[in-house]
């Protein structure tokens, strides 16, 4: 069955540091998304991707991060310049598009800023 | 206001008996749909089951089956046959509107604990 994938599992990053997430989504998907979750929080919504390029974003995509596909399989979260409030997971997600269709979510990334 | 509410931080059920986790959520458009995710210690999302805002039935999807009122706005999801393996945390989400791609709101969660 075709999943979503996210490399690395974890990150553990200085202050200030840039990191970047890898996904791959699903191969036939044509959205895709970045949510984080904070320790004991909920899921939070942070941007969507369409057609190489943003559809939509949170307040909390500020200026420090962005998103790219640089090839047919990839998606990046890139953050520019990490603090420690960014300590959180970070789930990739992909979906066909249609309404009745789910986002598939992958593993997660576990950022951690020291 | 909240876009999903689960008011159930904690829930513990015994092996084999049936459970219901509460849902409700706040939304004026008339097309949405409703989807509810388990999360386990490991931390992955794993999807469970999708309810449209304009669906007849309640969706079922294996031991799991989604109460929907609309009405009351309610989307609970009904565990039956609980299994030790469903301890976790269970979210629930919405996404508005007709286009498939807008993102989804989730709730806070609720943790089940199956006791054997």
């Amino acid at each position: 069955e075709p999943e979503v994938t996210q490399t690395p599992s974890h990150q553990v990053t200085q202050m200030g540091q840039e990191v970047i997430l890898r996904c791959v989504p699903i191969s036939n998907h044509l959205y895709f998304y970045w949510y984080r979750q904070i320790l004991g929080q909920k899921v939070e919504f942070l941007v969507s991707f369409y057609n190489n390029e943003i559809s939509e974003k949170s307040e909390i995509f500020d200026d420090q991060f962005s998103v790219e596909r640089p090839d047919g399989s990839n998606f990046t979260l890139k953050i520019r310049s990490t603090k420690l409030e960014d300590s959180a997971m970070y789930f990739c997600a992909s979906s066909g598009g249609l309404p009745t269709d789910t986002q598939y979510f992958g593993p997660g990334t576990r950022l951690t800023v020291l | 206001a909240q876009k999903i509410t689960q008011t159930q931080p904690g829930m513990f059920v015994q092996e084999k008996e049936a459970v219901t986790l509460d849902c409700t959520y706040d939304t004026s458009d008339p097309s949405y749909g409703l989807f509810w995710y388990k999360q386990p210690s490991s931390g992955e999302m794993i999807f469970l089951i999708y309810q449209g805002s304009y669906d007849q039935q309640n969706a079922t999807e294996g031991r799991y089956s989604l109460n929907f009122q609309k009405a009351r706005k309610s989307a609970n999801l009904v565990i039956s046959a609980s299994q030790l393996g469903d301890s976790a945390m269970y979210f629930c989400a919405m996404r508005e509107g007709q286009l498939g791609f807008n993102k989804f709101y989730f709730g806070s969660g609720t943790k089940l604990n199956v006791k054997p």
